[in-house]
């Protein structure tokens, strides 16, 4: 399978303790972003990269998140000090930028579901 | 800015019954419109595109057409199936705005035998 993959599927641990997230986006694709979905409600929007440089982050995300992209392949999602309200899914999902201002649709992985107890 | 509005559901239907779920968008450029699929427990699977206006986009079953004159992106299907149940996702992404993507709350659909 050559799709967006996400590791780990779930993550729980507890208020306070850091996580990271991985990304493996579709091989040939050059932007990769960051999403986070809460229950009932469509997906939020938190960073992207064209390659490996973070090109625009949401205000949604705090300073006690942050994401890589070394070498414009896999990506990495950390959240310091968790809260309780951090609890989400966290989505990935990579595109095809081409010229003219044009992409392709995004590809989703399956997502990594954090629960912070 | 750029935003989709799509109707709240959840939306019951029985097996066979015609689907329609409205959206609608507001665009600072020129938009690409998608519909989303999303089964519990996972993540959003393209369901179908259109890329300009008048261009039906089609799946499955499913059809949406992009109107420009209304903002309007609506997704329907003839004959639900028990297996179309889950939430759908309108979403947009706008040229030249480095491209993100921006979503519908989603639309939850149940399909009853």
């Amino acid at each position: 399978d050559t799709g967006v993959s996400q590791d780990p599927r779930h993550k729980i641990t507890k208020r306070g303790q850091n996580v990271t997230f991985r990304c493996d986006p579709i091989s040939e694709h050059n932007r990769l972003y960051w999403y986070r979905q809460t229950l009932g409600q469509g997906p939020e929007f938190l960073t992207y990269f064209q390659n490996e440089a973070q090109l625009e982050k949401s205000r949604l995300l705090s300073d006690r998140f942050s994401a890589e992209r070394p070498k414009g392949s896999f990506s990495t999602l950390e959240i310091q000090r968790t809260e309780q309200g951090d609890s989400a899914m966290y989505l990935c999902a990579s595109s095809l930028a081409l010229g003219l201002g044009m992409n392709t649709e995004a590809f989703f992985g399956q997502g990594t579901r954090l629960t912070v107890v | 800015g750029d935003s989709v509005t799509q109707m709240e559901g959840p939306v019951t239907l029985s097996e066979e019954a015609f689907l329609t779920i409205n959206c609608t968008y507001t665009a600072t450029g020129y938009p690409s419109l998608f519909w989303y699929v999303q089964y519990p427990g996972e993540g959003l699977q393209l369901l179908l595109k259109a890329t300009k206006a008048d261009d039906k986009g089609s799946n499955k079953g499913f059809e949406a057409t992009y109107r420009k004159e209304t903002t309007s992106f609506h997704l329907e299907k003839g004959s639900v199936q028990v297996s179309d149940s889950a939430v759908y996702f309108c979403a947009l992404t706008v040229r030249g705005n480095f491209n993100k993507f921006y979503f519908g709350s989603g639309t939850k659909l149940n399909v009853k035998p």
